[in-house]
């Protein structure tokens, strides 16, 4: 099964920071149609979970534009310009190139 | 509006099936897949499976040997039955639609006697 490593564990950022989450997975995430099938996840505390990013770097609909995706192969970056309140919960990557497919262990973001 | 809605019993016995439902409207089985992903208590998200706008189906190959998948299409419905419960299958299990971009509000099942 593919390994999706996520760093850090947690953050803890003050409103207005930047923020940058990484995730590298244990092998290429290049499908052999081409795609990379990258997401990245949220899950607020209490919530279902809401998927942000897909494809590595298309934004959802709804999704503000200080968030950002980035990578490629076996690295990928969630970038958040500038933190606000609503951003707390926990990020995971989710591969689905290969089967099965795969979670990251989730990066917690706290507001300070 | 798409929406997907799980339902099924809180509590299953030891050794016992889990059968799970999953209603969807907003969007059509036949053109989207629907996955099963669970939550333990206060852990991270674990893909279940899929299946597949055309009906196929894909496992988490922990669950494989325990694990079916299936639809009604004219009911809307999603199928998730696991077999031989143990107590580390007590989690929120999820529907999601395609590529995880509609969820659920989840069902919580403990395994307990």
């Amino acid at each position: 099964d593919v390994v999706m490593t996520q760093t850090p564990v947690s953050l803890s950022l003050a409103i207005g920071q930047p923020a940058s989450i990484s995730c590298k997975s244990s092998q290429s995430l290049v499908h052999s149609d081409g795609k990379t099938y990258l997401s990245w996840i949220l899950q607020r505390p209490g919530q279902s979970p809401k998927r942000l990013i897909y494809l590595v770097s298309k934004l959802d609909s709804g999704v503000p534009d200080r968030f950002s995706g980035s990578g490629s192969e076996t690295e990928f970056t969630l970038k958040i310009s500038r933190v606000e309140a609503e951003d707390l919960g926990v990020y995971y990557c989710w591969q689905a190139t290969h089967f099965p497919h795969t979670f990251g262990s989730g990066t917690k973001l706290e507001i300070k | 509006q798409v929406q997907l809605k799980e339902s099924g019993p809180g509590l299953v016995q030891p050794s016992q099936t889990l059968s799970l439902t999953c209603t969807v409207s907003g969007f059509s089985l036949t053109s989207n897949s629907v996955h099963w992903v669970r939550q333990p208590p206060g852990k991270g998200l674990e893909w279940v499976g899929a299946i597949w706008s055309g009906g196929s189906t894909d496992y988490n190959s922990a669950l494989k040997s325990r694990l079916s998948i299936s639809r009604d299409t004219s009911k809307s419905q999603v199928f998730l039955k696991m077999n031989s419960l143990q107590t580390e299958d007590t989690a929120i299990y999820f529907c999601t639609r395609s590529g995880l971009r509609g969820w659920g509000q989840g069902v919580m099942v403990t395994v307990s006697s």
